[in-house]
């Protein structure tokens, strides 16, 4: 099984420049995340859709743009990157109806020059 | 405001030891607490917790919900350098209305030789 897959998995961008972190999962959940982290930040919540077409704000939302336009997969868009958008990014899925744990991507390494 | 609070923030320890890790939270009506292990890359599930006072037990590690003092421990026992990572612990909501899952902000345990 595939899980959650993210990518890129590294990534370097110049201040100004723009990128998508696609994250996909094939276990059929409703949930999705975008995390950020950073060095005694634990988990940020960026952005999260609880389904398909629906999108809500996170904890630290400013500077990204996110699509669910597919049940499987989870856009996180970058429109002018900034140094401050320099972290590791994490997709995390779960299912409300089904009494398991959230699965997590392999995380995006980003550095924002 | 922090949902899910853990403690410490930070530990070190000598091989052999035993640490307890908390982490109390403020969500109600939560359908699962769970905590991961990290590493260097993505956050691995060790632990889900559903009911209070069943303890759950993997090896050296175990762990246990008090829903009525809204707080969980996570215990490890002889420790060993292999157990050195990041703690995290997370509340799923219960709820098609409630979307979030919130993380607390980890403990950093270090173990020495």
């Amino acid at each position: 099984n595939a899980g959650v897959t993210q990518t890129p998995k590294f990534r370097v961008l110049k201040t100004g420049q723009s990128m998508t972190l696609l994250c996909a999962q094939d276990m059929n959940h409703e949930y999705m995340y975008w995390y950020r982290q950073d060095p005694g930040m634990g988990l940020r919540l960026i952005h999260y859709s609880v389904g398909e077409g629906t999108t809500a704000k996170g904890e630290v939302p400013d500077g990204y743009n996110v699509s669910r336009l597919k049940k499987q997969n989870f856009l996180l868009g970058l429109e002018s990157a900034a140094p401050s958008q320099t972290s590791v990014y994490f997709c995390a899925s779960v299912s409300p109806g089904l009494n398991t744990e959230a699965f997590f991507g392999q995380g995006t390494r980003l550095t924002v020059v | 405001e922090d949902k899910v609070v853990q403690s410490p923030l930070s530990l070190v320890v000598h091989e052999g030891d035993t640490v307890t890790l908390n982490c109390s939270y403020e969500v109600t009506n939560f359908r699962s607490l769970l905590w991961y292990k990290q590493e260097k890359k993505a956050p691995t599930f060790l632990f889900m917790l559903t009911s209070s006072g069943i303890e759950k037990k993997s090896g050296r590690l175990s762990s246990i919900l008090d829903k009525k003092e809204l707080f969980s421990i996570l215990n490890i026992t002889a420790t060993q350098t292999g157990d050195s990572a990041i703690y995290l612990c997370a509340v799923i909501p219960r709820g098609s209305t409630l979307g979030r899952l919130y993380f607390g902000r980890g403990t950093q345990l270090t173990v020495w030789p």
